[in-house]
C-alpha cells in the first residue's frame, strides 16, 4: 500500500540557518505530493504541493522538488525563521476519497 | 470567508460519557473527514463521508460515530466505547477526488478526559 516516511524529530535550528526535512513515499500510481504545516495548538494549513515528477512546489521560501527516482520530497528552506517553529507533515495522493495519506510529522524548533 | 470551523476547541469528557464534536464547512465540498492525532503521531483517520447521508469506517472507527445529514456538517460523537479519548481532532475537506485537490483543515478540538 501507500506509505509516507519523514525524518524524526524534533530538528532544532538556530535562526537563519538551513533546513532540510527528508521525507520518502511509497506509491503504486503517480501521487501528487503535499507538505502541510501545523502551527502550535491549529489544524493543518497546506504549505506547498507538486503534482508530477521533477516538479518543485514553493512557498513562503520552502522549497520541494518531486524526485521520483528516489521517491522523495524533501523539504528545504535556506534561511528558517522562529516563526517557521511548527509540525510539518508530508503527504501524497493518488486520486479517490480515501487517498489521502500523511506522514508522521516533524517537529520544528527555531532559536533566536 | 470559506472554511472549515471546528467547536469547540477545548472539550473535557468524564468517564462513560459521550460527547460530539462539530464541524461545519462552507466550502461547498462534498468529502469531509475526521483525524485522530496523538502526541508525537501523525493523523489517523478516523471516519470520511464523501456525501451527503453516507460515511466510511477509516482505520480507527471503533469507539467513535458520525452523520452527515447536510452537505455542510459533518459531527463527530466519541462514545463511551472509546477507550483512550484524550487526543487532538482534526476535521478536513476535500473538493473532489482528483489526484491534486489539498485538503483544507479545522483548527481542530482538544478532547481531554478528566
Amino acid at each position: 500500500g501507500n506509505s509516507v516516511t519523514q525524518m524524526e524529530g524534533p530538528v532544532t535550528l538556530s535562526e537563519e540557518a538551513f533546513l532540510t526535512i527528508n521525507c520518502t513515499y511509497t506509491a503504486t500510481g503517480y501521487p501528487s505530493l503535499f507538505w502541510y504545516v501545523q502551527y502550535p495548538g491549529e489544524g493543518l494549513q497546506l504549505l506547498l504541493k507538486a503534482t508530477k515528477a521533477d516538479d518543485k512546489g514553493s512557498n513562503k521560501g520552502f522549497e520541494a522538488t518531486y524526485r521520483k527516482e528516489t521517491t522523495s520530497f524533501h523539504l528545504e528552506k535556506g534561511s528558517v525563521q522562529v516563526s517557521d517553529s511548527a509540525v510539518y507533515f508530508c503527504a501524497l495522493s493518488d486520486g479517490g476519497y480515501n487517498k489521502l495519506i500523511f506522514g508522521a510529522g516533524t517537529r520544528l524548533a527555531v532559536h533566536p | 470567508d470559506g472554511g472549515i470551523t471546528q467547536s469547540p476547541k477545548y472539550l473535557f469528557r468524564k468517564e462513560g460519557q459521550n460527547v460530539t464534536l462539530s464541524c461545519e464547512q462552507n466550502l461547498n465540498h462534498d468529502a469531509m473527514y475526521w483525524y485522530r492525532q496523538d502526541p508525537g503521531q501523525g493523523l489517523r483517520l478516523i471516519y470520511y463521508s464523501q456525501i451527503v447521508n453516507d460515511f466510511q469506517k477509516g482505520d480507527i472507527a471503533e469507539g467513535y460515530s458520525v452523520s452527515r445529514e447536510k452537505k455542510e456538517s459533518f459531527p463527530l460523537t466519541v462514545t463511551s466505547a472509546q477507550k483512550n479519548p484524550t487526543a487532538f481532532y482534526l476535521c478536513a475537506s476535500l473538493s473532489g477526488v482528483d489526484v491534486n485537490t489539498e485538503a483544507f483543515f479545522g483548527q481542530g478540538t482538544r478532547l481531554t478526559v478528566v
